[in-house]
């Protein structure tokens, strides 16, 4: 298993400009994220989905959109880049949600580096 | 909306001592608790978690984790750390769909 896969890996973007970030993942998972990471900030949630079809917004949606037609893709859409987000970005999985053994185990991709000028 | 806070943004400590790092969210209504590592230029990974039962959680390299409800914490401990133990350490919380994480600790262990 590749596990969780994001394309690209870094990106210059010019103000206005539009992008999507990739995200695949191959172990079947439902569960799927986008975060952003700042320096000394931690991770943000910006959206997330709990299915195919099903997306929903997380702590910093404004300025990004999601879908989420097949288990396996949740791409992370910029329409119009602003400098705020110059970030990395990382993708995460996980197979389910609850508090038995073996949920709630998120896996993360190795990042998209963002920077817009 | 929760907020998960890590008092310490950098702990160096020597090769072999012991070390905490502190962890506290806001509300202790039915949270799940994570400590997550990230080594440079890489995603994170999942380091241990506290989902219900025994409050004292443990990884496989020797950390540990003790859920505290009353004081609303989640200090990561390792007896004995190693210069390989070096990384930046997340504690997250999940509340309902939603992650929240604290800023980081930096872990930086010296000869």
């Amino acid at each position: 298993n590749a596990g969780v896969t994001q394309t690209p890996k870094f990106r210059i973007l010019k103000i206005g400009q539009s992008m999507t970030l990739q995200c695949t993942q191959d172990m079947n998972h439902n569960y799927m994220y986008w975060y952003r990471q700042d320096p000394g900030m931690g991770l943000k949630l910006i959206y997330y989905s709990v299915g195919a079809g099903i997306t929903d917004k997380g702590e910093v949606p404004n300025g990004y959109n999601v879908s989420r037609s097949t288990t396996e893709d949740f791409p992370l859409r910029l329409e119009l880049a602003a400098p705020s987000q110059t970030s990395v970005y990382f993708c995460a999985s996980s197979a389910t949600s609850g508090r038995a053994e073996g949920t709630e185990t998120q896996y993360f991709g190795p990042g998209t580096r963002l920077l817009v000028l | 909306a929760q907020s998960v806070t890590q008092l310490d943004s950098q702990v160096p400590v020597f090769e072999e001592a012991p070390v905490e790092l502190r962890c506290n969210y806001s509300s202790s209504v039915s949270v799940y608790l994570f400590w997550y590592v990230q080594y440079p230029n890489q995603g994170l990974q999942l380091l241990l978690k506290y989902l219900s039962g025994s409050t004292l959680v443990k990884s496989i390299n020797g950390f540990e984790a003790e859920f505290n409800k009353s004081q609303t914490s989640f200090h990561l401990r390792k007896p004995s750390v190693h210069i390989s133990d070096t990384a930046e350490y997340f504690c997250a919380v999940k509340d309902f769909n939603k992650f929240y994480f604290g800023s980081g600790t930096k872990l930086n262990v010296k000869p």
